[in-house]
């Protein structure tokens, strides 16, 4: 376990439908992010936020909607998605170091998205 | 752009052996570097990383070598073991600093 728990770990939806995932850590950092992993793809960034503001939104449609009510939890609500929009979501922390350094991120398992 | 890749998507080993995977990057500016494992079904799990102020960097049973002279970086896993079989991804910090890039991963199958 890392420390980083995502819900539901699986989830089929219809493309009218709205759902939402949801991240929680436990590792006490102040940063959290949402990736997108499609098959034979690199792990795509879609949003960061530090200290709970968004610093960060990789040109994602808006049918995909971050919130971030404290630095434990991190929520991508889902609306009006289409079948391409399929993927392993995946949710990340680590300790924001300020002065734009990084530090380690630590993944969660994982929603298995599937959008029919 | 700013990118991450890997030289070999697949490296197949005998149970014992080394195991060296490779990974070019392209930001001269990127001053930290990751690697990860990633396990069928489950997320990447963080192995080890090097700031760009070091060139070698060793854990257990893993190394990390980082030349940015040619904007190389290496994971080298000692005795390997089929335990080891998953998909290994390098990745940088971005330019802003706020989020790493991924390489697309290379799998490593280790047989017995």
């Amino acid at each position: 376990e890392t420390g980083v728990t995502q819900t539901p770990r699986h989830l089929v939806m219809g493309m009218t439908n709205k759902k939402s995932l949801k991240c929680e850590q436990h590792l006490g950092h102040n940063a959290m992010y949402w990736y997108k992993q499609s098959a034979k793809k690199p792990l795509e960034l879609m949003f960061v936020y530090s200290l709970e503001e968004r610093v960060e939104n990789n040109s994602v449609p808006s049918r995909f909607s971050p919130e971030c009510p404290n630095s434990s939890h991190l929520f991508l609500h889902l609306h009006t998605l289409q079948p391409e929009d399929s993927a392993l979501y995946l949710c990340a922390s680590s300790q924001d170091l300020g002065i734009g350094r990084t530090d380690t991120q630590y993944f969660g398992p994982g929603t298995r998205l599937t959008v029919l | 752009g700013e990118s991450v890749g890997l030289h070999l998507p697949t490296l197949s080993v005998q149970e014992g052996d080394n195991s060296i995977i490779n990974c070019a990057y392209s930001n001269s500016a990127s001053d930290y570097f990751i690697w990860y494992k990633q396990e069928s079904g489950k997320g990447p799990q963080f192995i080890i990383d090097i700031r760009s102020n070091m060139d070698k960097r060793q854990g257990q049973r893993v190394t990390v070598l980082l030349n940015k002279t040619v904007k190389h970086l290496s994971l080298q896993i000692a005795a390997t073991q089929p335990g080891d079989s998953a998909v290994y991804f390098c990745a940088e910090n971005n330019q802003a600093g706020t989020a790493l890039i991924f390489g697309k991963g290379t799998t490593l199958s280790v047989s017995s």
